[in-house]
């Protein structure tokens, strides 16, 4: 069975600033992974997905993730966040099944600041 | 596509009412998924379908709780007899149904029962 974990639950950073948000993931098969955003009063919405191929990921937004298989970690990553990037971010792992099942990690608030 | 519908957007009910939650997924989206949040407990997954049939209910909290899907265009999440501690936002998110697809989340019922 698959499992993920977001290390963070709340993340504050200032305007400009870098960040990066943690997940991993716990899986005896290979893997896809995801990150989902959501905006405040919205419904999830995609990020970035890794299937296969590069390591590192890019998506909407400036935000890029990188696979790293021998650490079981997705870490998603941005150069200089804006006002705009504060939501909760979701880290979530298929179950390689043939339903599109997700499972989701708890979730991280990404708080940026003036 | 307008993407996933759901409705009604916010329900404020009294403790012991029924409660019908409403869905329309994507069409030619192969499964379907309910999902609650609340901050407590985050994003929790319900239910999910498919090609309408029910694959994993193990996530429903109690009997109170039903989830139907009729047809390939619309999913219902019942509660009854509602407690306040029902109250919560729902999401309804409908996928292609393979494990590389993401799944495209609806805006949300917020359920509010006194």
């Amino acid at each position: 069975a698959q499992s993920v974990t977001q290390l963070d639950s709340q993340v504050p950073v200032f305007e400009e600033a870098p960040v990066e948000l943690r997940c991993n993931y716990s899986s005896s098969v290979s893997v896809y992974l995801f990150w989902y955003v959501q905006y405040p009063n919205q419904g999830l919405q995609l990020l970035l997905k890794y299937l296969s191929g590069s390591t590192l990921v890019k998506g909407i937004n400036g935000f890029e993730a990188e696979f790293n298989k021998s650490q079981t970690s997705f870490h998603l990553r941005k150069p200089s966040v804006h006002i705009s990037d504060t939501a909760e971010y979701f880290c979530a792992v298929s179950d390689r099944g043939n339903t599109g099942k997700l499972i989701f990690g708890q979730g991280t608030t990404l708080q940026v600041k003036p | 596509d307008a993407g996933v519908i759901q409705s009604p957007r916010h329900e404020v009910t009294e403790m012991g009412q029924e409660v019908t939650l409403r869905c329309k997924p994507i069409s030619g989206h192969n499964s379907l998924f309910w999902y609650r949040q609340t901050m407590m407990r985050g994003l929790e997954l319900l239910i999910y379908f498919n090609n309408n049939v029910p694959i994993d209910d193990s996530g429903m909290p109690e009997d109170r709780f039903s989830a139907k899907m009729p047809n390939a265009s619309f999913s219902t999440l019942k509660i009854q007899p509602s407690e306040p501690r029902d109250s919560a936002v729902y999401f309804c998110a409908s996928s292609p149904g393979q494990g590389w697809d993401e799944q495209f989340f609806g805006p949300g019922t917020r359920l509010t029962v006194l």
